[in-house]
This record gives C-alpha cells, sequence and structure tokens, in this order.
C-alpha cells in the first residue's frame, strides 16, 4: 500500500493567517481526500482531489476557505485560510478506494489557531 | 443514505481479556469492503483489520476477528488478549463507491485497555 508524507505534523498560528498542509504519496494515485477531525470527534471529508480537475467539496466546506492544489498524481496541498480559533482541528489526508487494499492516512497535521 | 453508527463511545477491558466492539451500517451498494481503523494518541491512523462483504468467512488478523452479519448489516470487531497497545480510539469505516469512494466513518469508540 501507499506511503503518504504528510506536512507540517503540527502548527500553532495566529488567526486570520492561512497554513498549507502538504502531503506527498510514494506512488501514483488517481484520488486523494482530505478529512478534518474535529477534537474527540470522527473524520469528516472536506473535499476529494483528483489530479487536473478542480476539488469536489463536501457540503459545508467550500474552496475559498480550503482551497486544494493537485498539480500532479503524487502530491496535494490543502490550505486553511483565514483561519479562525474553530479552525483548531487535525487534518488529515487519504488515499486508496482500490477495492480491499483499503485506504492510506498521513500522519495527520495538529492546527492550534490563536 | 449512507451512515456508519458506532454506539459505544468508550469502553474499557482489562488486560488480556476480550472485548467486542459493535458497529451497524447503511448502504444500498451490493459489492463493498468494511474496515475497523485504529487511531492512537498519535494520530495516526491503522489499518486494523478488512472484511469483503461478499465473503461470509469472517475476516481474522491475529488477535482481532470481526464478526459480519450482512443482513443485519452489523460489523463488529473482537480484540483478544487485549494488550495495554491497544488502547485507542476505533472507527468503523466503509467506501461509498457511490460517492467517489469517500469513506463513510463511525463515530469512533474509545477503548481503554487497563493493566
Amino acid at each position: 500500500s501507499a506511503v503518504i508524507s504528510q506536512k507540517p505534523s503540527r502548527d500553532i498560528c495566529q488567526r486570520g493567517t492561512s497554513l498549507t498542509i502538504q502531503c506527498q504519496v510514494d506512488s501514483q494515485v488517481t484520488m486523494m481526500f482530505w478529512y478534518r477531525q474535529q477534537p474527540g470527534q470522527s473524520l469528516t471529508l472536506i473535499a476529494t482531489a483528483n489530479q487536473g480537475s478542480e476539488a469536489t467539496y463536501e457540503s459545508g466546506f467550500v474552496i475559498d476557505k480550503f482551497p486544494i492544489s493537485r498539480p500532479n498524481l503524487t502530491f496535494s496541498t490543502l490550505t486553511v485560510s483565514n483561519m479562525s480559533p474553530e479552525d483548531s482541528s487535525i487534518y488529515l489526508c487519504s488515499v486508496g478506494g482500490q477495492g480491499a487494499s483499503g485506504y492510506t492516512f498521513g500522519s495527520g497535521t495538529r492546527l492550534t489557531v490563536v | 443514505a449512507q451512515t456508519v453508527t458506532q454506539s459505544q463511545p468508550e469502553m474499557s477491558v482489562q488486560e488480556a481479556e476480550t472485548v467486542t466492539l459493535s458497529c451497524t451500517y447503511d448502504t444500498s451498494e451490493n459489492n463493498y469492503y468494511l474496515f475497523w481503523y485504529k487511531q492512537p494518541p498519535s494520530r495516526q491512523m491503522i489499518l486494523v483489520i478488512r472484511q469483503e462483504a461478499y465473503k461470509q468467512q469472517n475476516a481474522t488478523e491475529n488477535r482481532f476477528s470481526v464478526n459480519f452479519q450482512k443482513a443485519a448489516k452489523s460489523f463488529s470487531l473482537k480484540i483478544s488478549d487485549s494488550q495495554l497497545g491497544d488502547t485507542a480510539m476505533y472507527f468503523c469505516a466503509f467506501p461509498s463507491y457511490n460517492q467517489g469512494g469517500k469513506l463513510i466513518f463511525g463515530q469512533g469508540t474509545e477503548l481503554s485497555v487497563k493493566p
């Protein structure tokens, strides 16, 4: 299964600023998924990123707030824009969907907005 | 709607004993996979076990096994000989191929293994 390197692992940011999270995969993958996990909660899908096309956002998430880049089949970025304390969460990227191989996750980015 | 329900927010078990985590789901898809993921405090999501819905035989992976009841849409996880390292959040999930392959997660069960 694929191996994902996710950076940064954690950050503390001032409100009103932006943070870009990167995920690098060791193999080419068609779809990448970005999740948010609020404290003590389950994972919520933000968007699905396909190479060469705009990301598909879930209800409640908009491109202006969470712009996503997918320049090739091994890399993607998620930006959390104009941050507020409510954006404090763990953000995870994931790849998979090929049947029994399951889904692989990055190690997560713990974001704290102060 | 495709949903996953984990009705046990928290559970605890003594070291070396057995514990079962419950999961029910709802989907209109015929062929699918089911997964249990473990998330320790390090927050890394680790695949524990997977089940193919068209297979009647329950999946096993060392100390981990599932009780898959397709008609009842139930997919419980049994952990035998619990170890301190099993302490984590456990999520039941399945991919929705009708929705681009995204994983549908349950709410999670926080398991504590006590010495």
